[in-house]
């Protein structure tokens, strides 16, 4: 159990366009969900929280108007990266935490390289 | 504030060689989980282990062990014979507190391994 799924695995697009990436918890609820960042050779950074029903939390930095989240449901989260740009070519990572636990359960990523 | 700190960035072996991965972490809370995850050249994150502030018991599962020394704040990582298929980037990271509230995790810069045949 506890498995966490995103499409697409990896994306391309042109600048100045809109990307969405999806976080899709299968065979559990998920009252929170996390978005991480991950550059090349580098660690995971944390970009948002998000819980379902209420907005995300942004950590401090991340542009919340360039990375919109949603947690529309207890399995879905998205993140829409607005008028994307070259530089916010990365790998994005989402995880998910039952209601009441504390484990984070990660998704396989999205490449995401913008043009 | 929470810091988890992996010196080594880039380990190279020769596979059938013995190599420590090392984790050295800051917090003031005393309730935390520590884990190590190990990441393929697919990206996806692989959970290996997880450790409570509590519990210093050393672990071994097959090649794998960790331990983990309060004293010193470290909860470092042994692969006993190296495989090439354990090639791949290996971070740590810490959780403070035992509930879900302030789940977040908070992870070293990754230690890079390459085992060559």
């Amino acid at each position: 159990g506890a498995v966490v799924s995103q499409h697409p695995s990896w994306v391309i697009c042109k600048s100045g366009t809109s990307v969405k990436i999806e976080c899709r918890s299968l065979d559990f609820q998920a009252t929170t969900m996390f978005w991480y960042r991950q550059f090349p050779k580098q660690s995971l950074m944390l970009m948002a929280t998000s819980n379902e029903g209420s907005k995300a939390t942004y950590e401090q930095g991340v542009e919340k108007d360039k990375f919109l989240i949603n947690h529309a449901s207890l399995t879905l989260s998205t993140l829409t990266v607005t008028s994307a740009h070259p530089e916010d070519s990365s790998f994005y990572i989402c995880s998910a935490r039952r209601d009441g636990g504390y484990e984070q359960y990660f998704g396989p990523g999205t490449r995401l390289t913008v043009t | 504030a929470q810091k988890v700190t992996q010196a080594q960035t880039e380990i190279s072996v020769v596979e059938k060689e013995d190599v420590t991965l090392d984790c050295v972490y800051e917090t003031r809370d005393t309730t935390y989980y520590l884990f190590w995850y190990k990441q393929p050249p697919s990206g996806e994150l692989v959970f290996l282990i997880r450790r409570n502030s509590f519990d210093e018991q050393n672990e071994i599962s097959g090649r794998y062990s960790w331990n983990f020394q309060k004293s010193t704040s470290s909860f470092n990582f042994t692969i006993t014979a190296s495989q090439v298929v354990d090639s791949a980037v290996y971070f740590c990271a810490l959780k403070v507190g035992f509930t879900g509230a302030n789940s977040k995790l908070t992870f070293g810069k990754g230690i890079t391994l390459s085992v060559r045949p």
